[in-house]
């Protein structure tokens, strides 16, 4: 199987610091798409970022960046003056082939300390 | 305002009874999807459809079923040949003809004793 992998699974941090989440996928499509979501307590996923394979600028949004790296099958999510309402589990995904299916990584638990 | 409703948020059952999750959408979405959370684990698909009156299997689909008889409306059955059913279930959807990203409902938490 193809697969998401997000090394880190639980990372701690104090408030104003950075801290980049690791997301490196594997697949043999030529064309795909790469998500990034949040999970806060609540449980509801929170979309954030959806990147085409064919786009390997990065994004910024506020405090929140992406860095799409095609070479090495990565696509790394960091938040730059963490916050505490940032504590969440964060989840990166690609699709699956042509289809709209989605494979999702195991998450990276983000806690954010005052 | 649009989005995904999902009910009950939390549900017991006893071990051999089927249930039922409930998943509604007012997005005019084509495709919705059933996926299954457990601790630890990232999301897994259970059930997809792209339209109405059609649906595929994911990747766990043994014990589950679904029906999708409306374009707003796409409930899960767990049935008792659902060997491990307590998880966290969340229903999602999304427009069709493209990837595009999906949107979540706010979860099931099914424990079954």
């Amino acid at each position: 199987a193809q697969k998401v992998t997000q090394a880190q699974t639980e990372i701690s941090v104090v408030e104003k610091e950075d801290v980049t989440l690791d997301c490196v996928y594997e697949t043999r499509d030529t064309t795909y798409y790469l998500f990034w979501y949040k999970q806060p307590p609540s449980g509801e996923l929170v979309f954030l970022i959806r990147r085409n394979s064919f786009d390997e600028q990065n994004e910024i949004s506020g405090r929140y960046s992406w860095n799409f790296q095609k070479s090495t099958s990565s696509f790394n999510f960091t938040i730059t003056a963490s916050q505490v309402v940032d504590s969440a589990v964060y989840f990166c995904a690609r699709s699956q082939g042509g289809s709209e299916k989605l494979v999702f990584g195991k998450g990276t638990k983000l806690t954010v300390n005052p | 305002d649009g989005g995904i409703t999902q009910s009950p948020k939390y549900l017991f059952r006893k071990e051999g009874q089927n249930v039922t999750l409930s998943c509604e959408q007012n997005l005019n979405h084509d495709a919705m999807y059933w996926y299954r959370q457990d601790p630890g684990q990232g999301l897994r698909l259970i059930y997809y459809s792209q339209i109405v009156n059609d649906f595929q299997k994911g990747d766990i689909a043994e014990g589950y079923s679904v029906s999708r008889e409306k374009k707003e409306s796409f409930p899960l059955t767990v049935t008792s040949a659902q060997k491990n059913p307590t998880a966290f279930y969340l229903c999602a959807s999304s427009p069709s003809g493209n990837i595009y990203e999906q949107y979540f409902g706010p979860g099931t938490r099914l424990t079954v004793t």
